[in-house]
């Protein structure tokens, strides 16, 4: 059964600072997502990581996935308060079916 | 960019109704079309999987007869909620792809409040 832990689950922070995101998965996986979660709000997709360092940024956020060890990261610089919401990261492989197990979560809080 | 609509946004209502919750694929065929339901401050957990003219495949736990899902043509998926009580209260998304290779597109989700 494939397992995926996100850690920390709450991450408390004030403006400025930097701070990363694991999410860890038990098994081969053909790619894996990170995805942020607004209060009330469905999913909006952020990255899709298909392979091997790969590495994605975006503004503030930089994902980066290592299949050997089984690990991606979601890095925040210098947060901002506009980035406090729960990011997930979903891990989609083939013998699931294609289907996406998701991580539990890290409710992330940034404090001005 | 593929868009999913999801309908209602939110529904209020006595314990015992049904309810039905739609799924549309607006600008893409999805062949497969993915339910989760997420309660307050936990992840998203998949309960089940359609795909386009057969039966849905259900996660253990999940019950078939309760949660009753039609995915009749390559846009639409619906689930239903049936005799729905207080204990099904929950946040409800939709996703869908056109194939295994392409990601998942997910809907705006159901707030469902069972009084």
């Amino acid at each position: 059964e494939l397992k995926v832990e996100q850690n920390p689950l709450f991450l408390s922070m004030q403006e400025g600072k930097n701070y990363t995101i694991y999410c860890n998965y038990s098994t081969t996986s053909d790619r894996l997502y990170w995805y942020r979660q607004d209060p009330g709000k469905s999913l909006e997709s952020l990255f899709v990581l298909l392979s091997n360092g790969a590495v994605k940024q975006e503004g503030r956020l930089m994902a980066s996935l290592d299949t050997k060890a089984r690990l991606s990261t979601l890095h925040i610089t210098a947060a901002v308060h506009d980035l406090s919401a729960t990011y997930f990261c979903a891990v989609d492989t083939n013998n699931a079916g294609n289907m996406l197990t998701f991580g539990g979560g890290t409710r992330l809080m940034v404090k001005p | 960019g593929a868009v999913v609509s999801q309908h209602p946004s939110r529904v209020i209502c006595k314990s015992g109704t049904s309810v039905k919750i739609e799924c549309r694929s607006l600008d893409f065929q999805a062949t497969t079309m993915f339910w989760y339901r997420q309660f307050p401050k936990q992840s998203l957990m998949l309960m089940a999987t359609s795909n386009e003219g057969s039966k849905a495949t259900y996660e253990q736990g999940v019950e078939k007869d309760k949660f009753l899902i039609n995915h009749a043509s390559l846009t639409l998926s619906t689930l239903t909620v049936t005799s729905a009580h207080p204990e099904d209260s929950s946040f409800y998304i939709c996703s869908a792809r056109d194939d295994g290779n392409q990601p998942q597109h997910f809907g705006d989700g159901t707030r469902l409040s069972i009084l």
